[in-house]
C-alpha cells in the first residue's frame, strides 16, 4: 500500500542553526501534505501544509518544499530554538477522502 | 481556535476492563473524526474514520468489535476499548475535521487532541 517514510530518525541541531527534515512519499496521487510537530505526551500540532500544485510554501520560520518528480517533501526550520525540540511527522492525503497517512517521524534535538 | 479535547488523558486499568475515551471538538462542528493509535517511538496509525450519524469505517486489521466507535453528535466521538488486554496498551489520539482553517491551504485540516495514554495491567 501507500506509505510515507522519512530518511533520518534523529536530527541533532545546534541552537540557531537551520534544520532540514526530509520525507519521501510513495503515492503519486496524493494531493495535500502536512507537517506536524509532536511534543512528548501530546497530540500532533499543525505546522504548515502544501498542496500538490505548489512547490514551496513559507510560514513563520518554516518552509515546506515539495518535489513531485521524486516524491519528496521537506521541512526547513530557520534559526532552530530549544522549543523546536520534538518529533516531526509528515502526512499525506490521497486525492479521494480525507484520510491522512503519516510518515515514520524524525526526532529533532536542539543543543544549546 | 479549533480546539479538540480528549478525556481522560491517562488511564490505568485491569485486564478485561472496558475503557471509554471521549473526543470533543470545543469550538467547531466536526463532520468527521478520526481515531489513531501510536506505540512508543512510532508513528500514528489510523484505526478508523467516523462521520456523525453513521457507522465508522475501520482500517484493515482493526477489530470493529474490539474498538467501538460512536459519533453521535457533531462535537463528540467516543472510542471504547472492550475487554482490554495488556497488548491494547497504547497512546490513542483523536482528530476532528470540519472546522476553520489554521492558516493552511487545506480545505478540512485535522485538529488533534492531546491523546489518551492507556495502560492495561
Amino acid at each position: 500500500g501507500e506509505s510515507v517514510g522519512l530518511h533520518l530518525p534523529t536530527l541533532s541541531v545546534q541552537e540557531g542553526d537551520n534544520s532540514i527534515i526530509n520525507c519521501a512519499y510513495s503515492n503519486s496521487a496524493s494531493d495535500y501534505f502536512i507537517w506536524y510537530k509532536q511534543e512528548s505526551g501530546k497530540g500532533p500540532q499543525f505546522i504548515i501544509d502544501i498542496r500538490s500544485n505548489m512547490d514551496k510554501r513559507q510560514g513563520q520560520r518554516v518552509t515546506v518544499l515539495l518535489n513531485k518528480t521524486v516524491k519528496h517533501l521537506s521541512l526547513q526550520i530557520a534559526a532552530t530554538q530549544p522549543g523546536d525540540s520534538a518529533v516531526y511527522f509528515c502526512a499525506e492525503k490521497g486525492a479521494a477522502g480525507n484520510k491522512l497517512t503519516f510518515g515514520g517521524g524524525t526526532r529533532v534535538l536542539v543543543k544549546p | 481556535g479549533a480546539v479538540v479535547s480528549q478525556h481522560p488523558s491517562w488511564v490505568i486499568c485491569k485486564s478485561g476492563t472496558s475503557v471509554k475515551i471521549e473526543c470533543r471538538s470545543l469550538d467547531f462542528q466536526a463532520t468527521t473524526m478520526f481515531w489513531y493509535r501510536q506505540f512508543p517511538k512510532q508513528s500514528l496509525m489510523l484505526m478508523a474514520t467516523s462521520n456523525e450519524g453513521s457507522k465508522a469505517t475501520y482500517e484493515q486489521g482493526v477489530e470493529k468489535d474490539k474498538f467501538l466507535i460512536n459519533h453521535a453528535s457533531l462535537t463528540l466521538s467516543t472510542l471504547t476499548v472492550t475487554s482490554a488486554h495488556p497488548e491494547d496498551s497504547s497512546f490513542y489520539i483523536c482528530s476532528a475535521s470540519g472546522g476553520f482553517r489554521t492558516g493552511g491551504v487545506g480545505n478540512q485540516p485535522q485538529h488533534f487532541g492531546d491523546g489518551t495514554r492507556l495502560s492495561i495491567l
